[in-house]
């Protein structure tokens, strides 16, 4: 496609239950990013992909955030026993055949535990 | 219209007047700055960027600023339109794909 795909673009999930969330990034882009957008603030780094090696896991919250991007294209962001603190919008960015910055940006999987 | 200051978290612009976004970065050592424009619903956009070795660039409608020495960064947008009504984060960067991102400032345009 044109751009990142996320999906699903709307999650609610109960405290505890897994989620899975998964990113279709651009055609060709080697670098992968996740982050985490809380309401009214910037987003947050979370993890950086180059291929399908995971160069950068810095930012995951715990031990509860896993994420894995196989054969260097799709990517899944998995959090295990969610917690109410895990309610944001979680971000998926892509970058150019050449890797590094400037991110682009999918349009997010919101995620709302209750 | 402009904001000021190091957190001014709103700017509100008349159509048609140029806007001034302004931003305070906290590393020295960042070496490459994004604006990014968001809007209600969606992902960051990116607008424009610029490395520590300029300090002006111009894109479209629209100009960053870059001033080393006191750590600030700006967005101008020339003739403000509605649709450029949405927040505006600046983010820098001190290696080659982690971005830190501000605040962010939300830009309404009145008609």
């Amino acid at each position: 496609g044109a751009g990142v795909s996320q999906s699903p673009r709307y999650k609610v999930a109960k405290r505890g239950q897994d989620v899975a969330l998964r990113c279709d990034p651009i055609s060709g882009h080697v670098s992968l990013f996740w982050y985490q957008q809380a309401l009214g603030q910037g987003p947050e780094f979370l993890t950086y992909f180059q291929n399908e090696a995971q160069l950068d896991k810095s930012g995951l919250p715990s031990d509860r955030f896993f994420a894995e991007r196989p054969e260097g294209s799709v990517s899944t962001l998995k959090i295990q026993r969610t917690q109410q603190e895990d309610s944001a919008v979680y971000l998926c960015a892509s970058s150019h055949p050449g890797g590094g910055l400037p991110a682009f940006f999918g349009q997010g999987t919101r995620l709302t535990v209750v | 219209g402009e904001s000021v200051g190091l957190h001014l978290p709103t700017l509100s612009v008349q159509e048609g007047d140029n806007s001034i976004i302004n931003c305070a970065y906290s590393n020295s050592a960042s070496d490459y700055f994004i604006w990014y424009k968001q809007e209600s619903g969606k992902g960051p956009q990116f607008i424009i960027d610029i490395r520590s070795n300029m300090d002006k660039r111009q894109g479209q409608r629209v100009t960053v600023l870059l001033n080393k020495t006191v750590k600030h960064l700006s967005l101008q947008i020339a003739a403000t339109q509605p649709g450029d009504s949405a927040v505006y984060f600046c983010a820098e960067a001190t290696n080659d794909y982690k971005l830190s991102f501000g605040a962010g400032t939300t830009v309404t345009v009145r008609a």
